[in-house]
């Protein structure tokens, strides 16, 4: 099992409120990853970071923003909150080099925004 | 540009036979590839990954996939199914000149029967 936390796990919140999601890993990798999994199943990336004070946006355009002020923690925050926002949430690392790491996933935090 | 498919949304298999989950990619430059499974509730969990050298790469829990160039697929097989094995497939690919980024499939959920 890899080291890859995030919390919380489950979230039902009203429109408007502002959260955030965290993810944290002790493996020390560089790269982190954040996902968006839709009922479909399909996934996409929305931001992911290469470092401390890195950080980019993936494929998936979304509102929500991130931060990596330490290796081990790139949170997730949606300033307000909307049901389309309504989602599972993974996490994800991997090592930096120059080799095709795999990433490692946390478990996940399904969202739900009524 | 670089994209992965999973033509089978669903496939289903009785206990005891074997299983295959297609995959196929598409990449301007060398393919890695991974395959990821995910069970309920669950981050992704990977299996196995394909870089270089022998075509059929063995993974965990008895899965292996075989790589084929000049059909661009990366098959997923095991020889004998199991109800456990129940659960969501998500093939993935990296462009050896595109980072660190994955791209993954829509998802094949398989489904073994007692």
């Amino acid at each position: 099992e890899a080291d890859i936390y995030q919390t919380p796990r489950y979230l039902v919140i009203g429109t408007g409120k502002k959260i955030t999601l965290e993810c944290s890993q002790t493996m020390g990798h560089d790269k982190m990853y954040w996902y968006q999994q839709d009922p479909g199943m399909e996934l996409h990336l929305i931001h992911y970071s290469y470092g401390v004070n890195s950080t980019e946006k993936g494929d998936l355009s979304s509102e929500s923003t991130v931060s990596r002020i330490r290796t081990e923690h790139f949170p997730l925050t949606l300033e307000s909150a909307r049901p389309s926002h309504t989602s599972q949430y993974l996490c994800a690392s991997s090592e930096w080099g120059g080799g095709p790491d795999e990433q490692y996933f946390g478990p996940g935090t399904r969202l739900t925004v009524t | 540009a670089q994209s992965v498919a999973q033509p089978e949304d669903q496939v289903n298999v009785a206990e005891g036979n074997p299983l295959t989950v297609k995959c196929t990619y598409s990449v301007s430059g060398n393919p890695y590839l991974f395959w990821y499974v995910q069970y309920p509730n669950r981050g992704l969990q990977f299996l196995l990954k394909y870089i270089t050298g022998d075509n059929l790469v063995k993974g965990s829990y008895g899965f292996e996939a075989e790589f084929n160039k000049s059909q661009t697929s990366f098959h997923l097989k095991k020889p004998s199914a199991l109800v456990s094995d129940s659960a969501l497939y998500f093939c993935a690919v990296r462009d050896d000149n595109a980072g660190n980024m994955l791209t993954f499939g829509g998802g094949t959920r398989l489904m073994v029967k007692p």
